[in-house]
């Protein structure tokens, strides 16, 4: 079936460090690719998100990569901050029918002052 | 705009216990989500509502779990009996519609089952 994997599982930097999450999804078929800040006792909340037509997007100090071919996509936070510190998680998803999540198993992000 | 609301955060019961969860989502959204989080675990889908209809629950264990969202607005989820791999946490979520790509996410119900 579907599958995500990501990578690292925990990630520590320092402020002002730069931090990059990676995932592999296995379903080519995937088009859609958020990616989900879940800080402690709070439900995921999405922070970016790409689809299948771009390469990238960038929000501010926040960045997602995609390389269809290798299907892989990644996280780029720059200039991290303590409050960036979170569990992180990649999700891939077919913008069909079922338009079905699949998550990432999650990136505990700690960020060091 | 209030986000999406669920009942209760926190729960801790014996095995062989019923528990529910009750969820109300966004305003207007149409779609609603269940999902189980393991610990350390990303969210699994248990079970999608388009409005009032259950158009994807190939992963809720139906010996055990059930859901309704009567009315296509609120939504509760029931385990009866619960079993101690059910401890988890349950995330429910809500989008404007199907197509739409962003999850609206309450902040879940803990449970505990001893």
């Amino acid at each position: 079936g579907e599958n995500v994997e990501q990578h690292p599982s925990t990630l520590s930097v320092q402020e002002g460090d730069s931090a990059v999450i990676k995932c592999t999804y296995s379903d080519s078929a995937s088009n859609y690719f958020p990616w989900y800040k879940q800080e402690l006792g709070k439900g995921p909340q999405l922070i970016i998100d790409i689809r299948s037509n771009v390469g990238e997007k960038k929000d501010q100090r926040i960045a997602v990569t995609l390389n269809k071919t290798a299907k892989h996509f990644s996280l780029h936070i720059t200039e991290t901050q303590p409050e960036d510190s979170a569990v992180y998680f990649c999700a891939a998803s077919r913008r069909d029918a079922t338009n079905k999540l699949i998550f990432g198993t999650g990136t505990l992000l700690a960020v060091q002052p | 705009e209030a986000g999406v609301v669920q009942s209760p955060r926190y729960k801790i019961i014996e095995k062989k216990q019923p528990v529910a969860f009750w969820c109300n989502p966004i305003s207007g959204h149409n779609t609603l989500y269940w999902y189980l989080q393991n610990l350390g675990q990303g969210p699994e889908l248990l079970i999608r509502y388009e409005n009032e209809e259950a158009v994807d629950d190939s992963q809720l264990p139906k010996d055990r779990f059930s859901a309704e969202r009567l009315k296509g607005v609120d939504s509760t989820l029931k385990i009866q009996p619960a079993e101690l791999g059910d401890s988890a946490v349950y995330l429910c979520a809500s989008s404007v519609d199907r197509a739409s790509g962003e999850l609206f996410f309450g902040e879940g119900s803990r449970l505990t089952v001893l």
